[in-house]
């Protein structure tokens, strides 16, 4: 089965830096790989997907890269803001109807 | 729209009590699924479909059944519930899902379960 791993730990990041978040998984590679943002106590929203074929995609201040080589995808935050902080989820597409698979996700924390 | 809406917010349950957790979306979407969120592990799929009479297992099915009568709603039933039933539930739906670009996840708001 497919194997997700982020970074388990908390990131603290201070307030205007790049923030980096990692997914890295196993097996084979997925269709899409999504990214979502969890609040405390709401459900998961979508930011941003990338296909296998793509190798960066951007929205505003975020950026997926996505290395199908090696097995990884990188989430950027930059100029980050305390309003960023939240925990963030990697979530592979296999591109079968039985949904996505889900990291455990990261809590980034943006100090002021 | 309202999007994804899930009632109740909060549930508490007696071990063997039974409940159904409700799920409705007004956004004509095809694919509903429905998640258990656990401290220390990701979302994990408990049973999905992929359209009005059409249900399919995910990775936790085991004391939970599904229905879907309609497109909007997709309720789950907790037949007898245990304390590792303990979780928060999130529904959600998409356009599609089968490795289009359209299966982005709209989540609800979840429900909050405690078992005792």
């Amino acid at each position: 089965s497919q194997k997700i791993e982020q970074n388990s730990e908390a990131l603290n990041i201070q307030e205007g830096k790049t923030a980096t978040l990692t997914c890295n998984y196993t097996n084979y590679s997925p269709a899409y790989l999504q990214w979502y943002r969890q609040d405390p106590g709401r459900g998961p929203v979508f930011l941003l997907l990338i296909r296998e074929n793509e190798k960066e995609k951007r929205k505003e201040r975020l950026k997926v890269t996505f290395d199908t080589t090696l097995k990884q995808s990188l989430f950027h935050i930059t100029a980050s803001q305390p309003a960023d902080s939240a925990t963030y989820l990697c979530a592979l597409d296999r591109g079968g109807a039985d949904g996505l698979t889900f990291g455990k996700g990261t809590h980034l924390i943006i100090q002021p | 729209n309202a999007g994804v809406t899930q009632t109740p917010k909060f549930q508490v349950l007696k071990t063997g009590q039974s409940m159904t957790l409700q799920c409705a979306q007004d956004m004509n979407h095809e694919y509903m699924s429905w998640y258990r969120q656990d401290p220390g592990m990701g979302l994990r799929l408990i049973h999905y479909s992929v359209g009005a009479g059409i249900t399919d297992q995910g990775e936790v099915p085991n004391g939970y059944n599904v229905s879907r009568s309609t497109t909007e709603d997709f309720p789950l039933r907790l037949l007898s519930a245990a304390p590792s039933q303990t979780s928060v539930y999130f529904c959600a739906s998409s356009y599609s899902m089968g490795g289009a670009s359209t299966d982005t996840q709209y989540f609800g708001p979840g429900t909050r379960l405690t078992v005792l």
